[in-house]
């Protein structure tokens, strides 16, 4: 099964870009990336997902390496909303998510 | 356009009391999910229904059951309730579940507290 690993907290800077590894090394040919979002308890928001090459959005932009064993999620330009805890995710047995802890996005003033 | 609308959004049980949990979503998906986070944890797959007539084992199955009534609605039914499944349980739709069609939009939850 594809699994990730994320760091489990990291801070940013408002205004600044946040910048949100994920490590991947087991990723088979065919499965994509997916980013979501858990903003306090609610339910996860869905940002961006990719399989080789870049993605861009309006929400965010993500890179992914060429021997795609890790990617980067990209926030811009962070606002005080985007606190969050994201989630790196790739779909394993064709359709299931394995969402891990993420990694805790603290944006601050 | 509600999206995934689950229900109830909080629920107390006493152990071994049964309860089911509903959602629908208005999205003409095909693909539905379950979902239980645990605190501090994320989210871990119960059940899923990849299309109309189909349900399949996730990762935590265990004391749970789910029927897929028709394409809008899933449902997730404790039997027999635990302490042990005192969580917060999602549903969540897909137009597809294979892997570039696999965006899910999620309910806003319900709280279950078992005692």
């Amino acid at each position: 099964d594809a699994k990730t690993t994320q760091p489990p907290s990291m801070d940013c800077a408002e205004g600044r870009a946040a910048n949100l590894p994920c490590n991947h090394s087991t990723i088979s040919g065919n499965e994509y990336v997916y980013w979501y979002r858990q903003i306090h308890s609610q339910g996860p928001q869905y940002i961006i997902h990719g399989l080789k090459n870049n993605e861009t959005n309006e929400m965010a932009s993500l890179i992914i390496t060429e021997d795609r064993k890790s990617s980067t999620l990209i926030l811009p330009h962070a606002t005080l909303r985007d606190t969050a805890v994201y989630y790196c995710i790739v779909l394993y047995n064709f359709n299931k998510f394995y969402f891990g802890s993420g990694t805790k996005l603290n944006v601050k003033p | 356009n509600a999206g995934v609308t689950q229900t109830p959004k909080f629920q107390v049980l006493k152990t071994g009391q049964s309860m089911t949990l509903q959602c629908a979503q208005d999205m003409n998906h095909n693909s539905m999910y379950w979902y239980r986070q645990d605190p501090g944890m994320g989210l871990r797959l119960i059940y899923y229904s990849a299309s109309e007539g189909t349900t399949d084992k996730g990762e935590v199955p265990n004391g749970y059951n789910v029927s897929r009534l028709n394409k809008r609605e899933f449902s997730l039914r404790l039997e027999s309730a635990a302490p042990s499944q005192t969580s917060v349980y999602f549903c969540a739709s897909s137009e597809g579940s294979w892997q570039s069609k696999n965006i899910q939009y999620f309910g806003a939850g319900t709280r279950l507290s078992v005692l």
